[in-house]
């Protein structure tokens, strides 16, 4: 039973556009979703994050959208760069309750020159 | 270097022998997590401790598998008499005391280990 659903499984982008990744949940206890953005042979990173309470969160070029009602979130990376070729995966937690973090199964992200 | 640190970065062994995995989390954070993550998969959830206290383990961890942190500091992670099928990419990742930069982890760059 997959609890984060991600996709899609891979993406190419050219330079300058904006690659979109979205997921979704069924358990309504998450309260915390996290981006982890994962490059090869390094362990993931934490990119950004937001709470159910706010429809969207901006980080520099990263941009997390949130619809409760649909239980779904997307990322959305602006300017997109070479340098951000990664796999990127969403996450969710119960946070207070229960702060084990629940992977999807990742996105390989190509952002052509 | 503050990070999360794992040690060895990659390990190669025959079926049925055992191995130690280590993990020194960041010395201010008192939670420690172990991933496992195979290609092209999320990482999924194996055990977790407050300290030296194992919280939680998943059905993941069958019984070759043991964790420990005797002193709430680093941890070790074994395999007992190893099996192709667990080989994957083995990820240590500690966070500080909750309402301190929220729930985000920091994960080491784990320890590949390959069952041949």
């Amino acid at each position: 039973q997959q609890q984060v659903k991600q996709s899609p499984q891979s993406l190419i982008v050219q330079k300058g556009g904006i690659p979109i990744i979205n997921c979704a949940y069924e358990n309504t206890a998450f309260d915390y979703f996290p981006w982890y953005q994962q490059f090869p042979g390094k362990g993931p990173a934490l990119l950004i994050a937001i709470r159910p309470d706010v429809s969207e969160k901006k980080e520099g070029r990263f941009t997390i959208s949130f619809n409760k009602s649909a239980k779904q979130f997307s990322l959305h990376i602006m300017d997109s760069q070479p340098g951000d070729s990664a796999t990127y995966f969403c996450a969710a937690s119960k946070g207070v309750r229960d702060d084990k973090i629940i992977f999807g199964k990742g996105t390989r992200l190509h952002i052509l020159p | 270097d503050t990070g999360v640190s794992q040690n060895p970065r990659h390990k190669i062994t025959k079926r049925g022998q055992n191995v130690t995995f280590r993990c020194d989390p960041i010395s201010e954070h008192n939670r420690l997590y172990w991933y496992r993550q195979t290609l092209g998969q999320g990482p999924e959830f194996l055990t977790y401790f407050q300290n030296e206290a194992q919280l939680e383990k998943s059905r993941l961890l069958s019984d070759r598998f043991s964790a420990e942190r005797p002193k709430g500091s680093f941890s070790t992670l074994e395999i007992q008499r190893t099996e192709q099928g667990d080989s994957a990419m083995y990820l240590c990742a500690s966070r500080p005391p909750r309402g301190l930069l929220g729930y985000g982890y920091t994960f080491g760059s784990g320890t590949r280990l390959t069952v041949v």
